[in-house]
């Protein structure tokens, strides 16, 4: 079974630098094929993608945040890590992992809880 | 980017009634669409996947259809559990987009 959960802190100050935590299990990402992207969710809006990295440490980033973002991988601690800088109030959402086949498409199978993160001094 | 956008923005069934829900691509995707279901306060849910396969454990009334720029997602049979907002997203090109969601109410 595979599960995903999201960590980090609920409040970070404007310009700050936000660091996230996607721990999952019921995978690797030392497997073939396997993905772990993260998506968010400002309060009441629609989702939007920020980045995904898969089992080869290839990484993509959405192309209007990529500047801001980094993603990267611990396979010995099965976490994904996402940071995002200089955040600013409009980045006040929840912040969701996922779990992608790269062979099936980028698409999300499996999603973590989610992390509502307030962006505010 | 590939501009996603879905129709209706909102909509309102009754139990038993069936519903589609249509999403339109800018830039054609082939068959590469995922739906997704969202309930207040919840991760989304995948439904279905490359347009038109059923994601393991989701019900059978739900069913999707198109291939490059326009697809469908339809719920037969609908249930008061169905109430939600509906995604889709496209899967062909980076960056992954996703519509504007779809506000499904069912009395």
């Amino acid at each position: 079974q595979i599960t995903l959960k999201e960590s980090g802190p609920t409040l970070v100050n404007p310009t700050q630098t936000l660091t996230l935590t996607c721990t999952f299990s019921g995978f690797s990402l030392t497997t073939n094929d396997v993905g772990v992207g993260w998506i968010r969710q400002p309060p009441g809006k629609a989702l939007e993608w920020l980045a995904v990295i898969y089992w080869d440490d290839d990484k993509r980033y959405s192309p209007s945040l990529s500047s801001r973002l980094t993603i990267t991988k611990d396979t010995s601690k099965n976490r994904v890590v996402l940071t995002m800088t200089n955040m600013d109030p409009v980045d006040t959402a929840t912040y969701y992992c996922g779990h992608s086949l790269y062979s099936l498409g980028n698409w999300f199978d499996t999603w973590g809880q989610g992390t509502l993160v307030t962006v505010s001094s | 980017d590939i501009r996603m956008t879905q129709s209706p923005s909102s909509v309102s069934a009754s139990v038993g009634d069936r519903v589609t829900i249509t999403c339109r691509a800018s830039q054609a995707v082939s068959t590469w669409l995922a739906w997704y279901e969202q309930k207040p306060g919840k991760a989304p849910k995948a439904l279905i996947y490359s347009a038109s396969n059923l994601q393991s454990g989701v019900p059978s009334r739900f069913s999707g259809s198109g291939s490059g720029t326009d697809f469908s997602l339809t719920i037969s049979g609908l249930q008061p559990e169905d109430s939600a907002t509906y995604y889709c997203q496209q899967a062909h090109t980076f960056p992954i987009t996703f519509g504007q969601g779809t506000r499904l109410e069912v009395k």
